[in-house]
Order: C-alpha cells, then sequence, then structure tokens
C-alpha cells in the first residue's frame, strides 16, 4: 500500500460553489500530479506540482488552481463548479521531478449537484 | 493531440484462461509505458511497466510487450484468477518534459470461476 493520501474521502457540492481538496504525498516525494477521473474513464491530467510551482498543465480551465507546500503536500481548488465535475480526483506523487513512476492516492469523489 | 486507444473496453474469460488487453499510442516520443489495475472504488496500482528501449518485460503471470514501429502496447495476464477481475488501463508518458500519464479508457476484466 502507497503513502499517498488524500481528504476528503467523499464530497458533496452544488453548482457554483467552491471546493478544496488535499493531497499528502509518499514521504520523500517531491512531485505531485492531480488527475480527474470521470465515471468509466480513464484518468485526465490536470496539473503537476514541483518545489511548490506548478510545472505542467493539462486541457483544463483556469478555475482548476492547485498549491504544493514546502512539505510536498499539496491542493487542488476548483472555483465555480460545474456539473461535470463531478468525478473521482486522484494526486499521485513521484520521487524526483523526472521519475517515471507514479503512485496513486485513493482519491476524493466530487459529485456537484 | 497525444491520445491512446486501449482495446477491448469489456473482456470475460474463464478461470485459467489467459487475457490480452491492447493500446495504441500516438506521440511517437513517448518512452514510459506503465499499466494500472484499479479495483472498484480503489486507486489505480502500478503493476507492471515497460520503457521505449525494451521489447517485453514479465513478472510472474502478467507480461507487456512493446512495438515501438507501430506505437502498440499489449498486456498479458496468463492463468487468470478470479482476484484478477478490475479495470485495467494502460497509460503512455507524455514527452512534454513532466510527468503526465495519458490514459487509456480502461478495459473491464472479468474472470469467471
Amino acid at each position: 500500500e502507497t503513502g499517498v493520501t488524500q481528504s476528503p474521502t467523499h464530497l458533496i457540492k452544488t453548482r457554483g460553489q467552491q471546493v478544496t481538496l488535499r493531497c499528502s504525498s509518499q514521504s520523500g516525494h517531491n512531485t505531485v500530479s492531480w488527475y480527474q477521473q470521470a465515471l468509466g474513464q480513464g484518468p485526465q491530467f490536470i496539473f503537476q506540482y514541483y518545489r511548490e510551482e506548478e510545472n505542467g498543465r493539462g486541457n483544463f480551465p483556469p478555475r482548476f488552481s492547485g498549491l504544493q507546500f514546502p512539505n510536498y503536500s499539496s491542493e487542488l481548488n476548483v472555483n465555480a463548479l460545474e456539473l461535470d465535475d463531478s468525478a473521482l480526483y486522484l494526486c499521485a506523487s513521484s520521487p524526483l521531478l523526472g521519475a517515471e513512476t507514479q503512485y496513486f492516492g485513493p482519491g476524493t469523489r466530487l459529485l456537484v449537484l | 493531440g497525444e491520445n491512446v486507444e486501449q482495446h477491448p473496453s469489456t473482456l470475460s474469460v474463464q478461470e485459467g484462461d489467459s487475457a490480452v488487453i491492447k493500446c495504441t499510442y500516438s506521440d511517437s516520443a513517448s518512452n514510459y509505458f506503465p499499466w494500472y489495475k484499479q479495483e472498484l472504488g480503489k486507486r489505480p496500482q502500478l503493476i507492471i511497466d515497460i520503457r521505449s528501449n525494451v521489447g517485453e518485460k514479465k513478472d510472474q503471470r502478467i507480461a507487456v510487450t512493446l512495438n515501438k514501429t507501430a506505437k502498440h502496447f499489449s498486456l498479458h495476464i496468463t492463468e487468470t484468477q478470479p482476484e484478477d477481475s478490475a479495470v485495467y488501463f494502460c497509460a503512455s508518458r507524455s514527452s512534454g518534459g513532466y510527468n503526465k500519464l495519458i490514459f487509456g479508457a480502461g478495459t473491464r476484466l472479468a474472470v469467471h470461476p
């Protein structure tokens, strides 16, 4: 079992609200990536953080933003929630920026009503 | 754009049979190809991966093959067991210089006793 943890496990929000999801990376891992997994689909890359800066982004609008803290934990913030934002949000950590292997957390399931 | 196609979407086999899942990627510069297993309600777990300088890799009942020329890679599971039942995702690592994984849509494998 990997050491990546996420909170909360489940969350229900209404359209237009804002949400913050949290991730603690595996010990010693300094790179965190966030993915969105809609029901029945593969995960889609949102962005990656390294040394507290975003260093790669997928095709997601600016209302998806993030933070990484000095202890390498991370947050994903989504503003102005839309129904289509309902999904499982996964974070994954890697030991180094260039390391290929990513270890996933259990995810946060977000439902937007 | 970057894309990974995965087939079949569902696969049903009898216990003890072999299962094969195939993926095709579009970015010829991709150099890392992991496979993840995701059981219902759980995190994706890395089961095997292969790098572009290797044509085949095996780990007990699981093997992965890579054909760089055709941009194909496949997962082979031999002597399937009921606990192999899950959704399997292939992925390719983007050549964009950061740890972006591009996932296929997944294959739901059912192994019947």
